[in-house]
């Protein structure tokens, strides 16, 4: 089965900062990784996701992620936040071939004016 | 654009009632999954269904959880008798094929008193 780790529960950063999510992954098979994100009192939308081809996916409001194989990470970046990227970014893996998805615990992003 | 819909949003029961959870996966997706997340933790993999079976469950899905697809639409979840711990958001998601990006509805929050 696979696994996901957030370093990091909380990551307060002030409004117009860079930020960076960290997410590390395991398992033993090849997998598709993604970044959903929950803003208060709503369900998941999907930011992005990497299911092959370039190692650099990109989201229409400005987040990047890159899967990096060697160090089973898939990071997720954003060079300056906006206080509408305030919510609940949980990073996922999935198995190809399978369909348990797996969740890693989250990390609220909170910015700050 | 097509979307998961839940109902309801919000179940009140008491402890040892069954409940049923309602979902509308999108119309042309195969697979579909329950998921669980408790207040203040990680989202979690309750079930996937495809070709109207169960393909994989955690083990969290023991015997006081079903599922089914009892028409062309929807697809339930019903836990047979609640305990209070099971009181949290459940998701349901579907998705196209194996591995793909998963859609989430918005969630229903069961509170067991």
């Amino acid at each position: 089965a696979q696994s996901v780790t957030q370093l990091d529960s909380q990551v307060p950063v002030f409004e117009e900062a860079p930020v960076e999510l960290r997410c590390n992954y395991s398992s033993s098979v090849s997998v598709y990784l993604f970044w959903y994100v929950q803003y208060p009192n709503q369900g998941l939308q999907l930011l992005l996701k990497y299911l092959s081809g370039s190692t650099l996916v990109e989201s229409i409001n400005g987040f990047e992620a890159e899967f990096n194989k060697s160090q089973t990470s898939f990071h997720l970046r954003k060079p300056s936040v906006h206080i509408s990227d305030t919510a609940e970014y949980f990073c996922a893996v999935i198995g190809v071939n399978n369909n348990d998805m797996r969740f890693g615990a989250g990390t609220r992003l909170t910015v700050k004016p | 654009e097509p979307e998961v819909t839940q109902t309801p949003s919000h179940q009140v029961t008491q402890m040892g009632q069954e409940v049923i959870l309602r979902c509308v996966p999108i119309s042309n997706h195969l697979y579909f999954y329950w998921y669980r997340q408790i207040l203040g933790q990680k989202v979690e993999f309750l079930v996937s269904f495809y070709n109207n079976e169960i393909s994989e469950k955690s083990e969290i899905f023991d015997d006081q959880f079903s599922v089914e697809r009892p028409d062309g639409s929807n697809f339930t979840l019903k836990i047979r008798s609640t305990k209070l711990e099971d009181s949290a958001m459940y998701f349901c998601a579907s998705s196209s094929s194996l591995g793909n990006e998963q859609f989430f509805g918005p969630g229903t929050r069961l509170t067991v008193l």
